[in-house]
């Protein structure tokens, strides 16, 4: 039973436009959520993080977003550029003391120019 | 600065055999995790370690163990390989063994092929 869920296996955005990419959670305990991007043959990297104290974070172009209630977050890339064409991760944990992250599936994103 | 390196980038095992896979983490970072990652799906938690005690551990069987040495290097070992553990084995690493103390740092991970 997957516990992250990623419902969105691709999207496709033009190029300036932002592109919103959505997670869901089933756990209620998960209180830390962190998005990945991969590109092919490389090892998943860091984007940004959220606290479950918080509704909103912001990095640059990347914004995350928490909605508690509905147990969703999202991702928002403005504007969006070729080179965020990748696999995004959505992560979340429930252990403060640890490292282990359950991850979503994986939403392909391809920006087009 | 190197990133986190793991050895080797791919692997061909018959069922039944054993393998080790070998993770350097980025200097300076004491704690290390293991994720494996089947087609299709995100990384899943093995094992997590930190000044070579185990912190963690995932719902994987027995025969997935590991260790992490005096240098920090780590290396996950898997017994009596099945067919369903061909995946890409990741590798990361962070500063501590808390999930704030810095995010994780992957590797290009292991392509493990078991036939």
């Amino acid at each position: 039973d997957q516990q992250v869920k990623q419902n969105s296996p691709s999207l496709s955005v033009q190029e300036g436009r932002i592109s919103i990419l959505n997670c869901d959670y089933t756990n209620s305990m998960f209180d830390y959520f962190l998005w990945y991007k991969k590109y092919p043959a490389e090892g998943p990297t860091f984007l940004i993080s959220i606290s479950s104290i918080k509704d909103k974070n912001e990095d640059g172009r990347f914004t995350v977003f928490l909605n508690k209630s509905a147990k969703h977050l999202s991702l928002h890339i403005v504007p969006s550029q070729p080179g965020d064409s990748a696999v995004y991760f959505c992560a979340a944990s429930v252990d403060n003391y640890g490292q282990n992250f359950v991850f979503g599936p994986g939403t392909r994103l391809s920006v087009l120019p | 600065d190197a990133g986190v390196t793991q050895s080797p980038t791919h692997l061909i095992k018959t069922r039944g055999q054993h393998v080790t896979l070998r993770c350097s983490p980025i200097s300076g970072h004491k704690s290390v995790s293991w994720y494996q990652q089947v087609l299709g799906q995100g990384p899943q938690f093995i094992f997590q370690y930190y000044e070579k005690e185990e912190r963690g551990r995932g719902n994987f069987p027995d025969r997935f163990s590991a260790r992490q040495f005096p240098n920090y290097s780590s290396e996950l070992n898997v017994n009596a390989l099945l067919l369903g553990d061909s995946a890409l084995y990741l590798c990361a690493s962070s500063l501590g063994p808390r999930r704030g103390n810095s995010p994780l740092h992957f590797g290009n991970g292991t392509r493990l092929t078991v036939t």
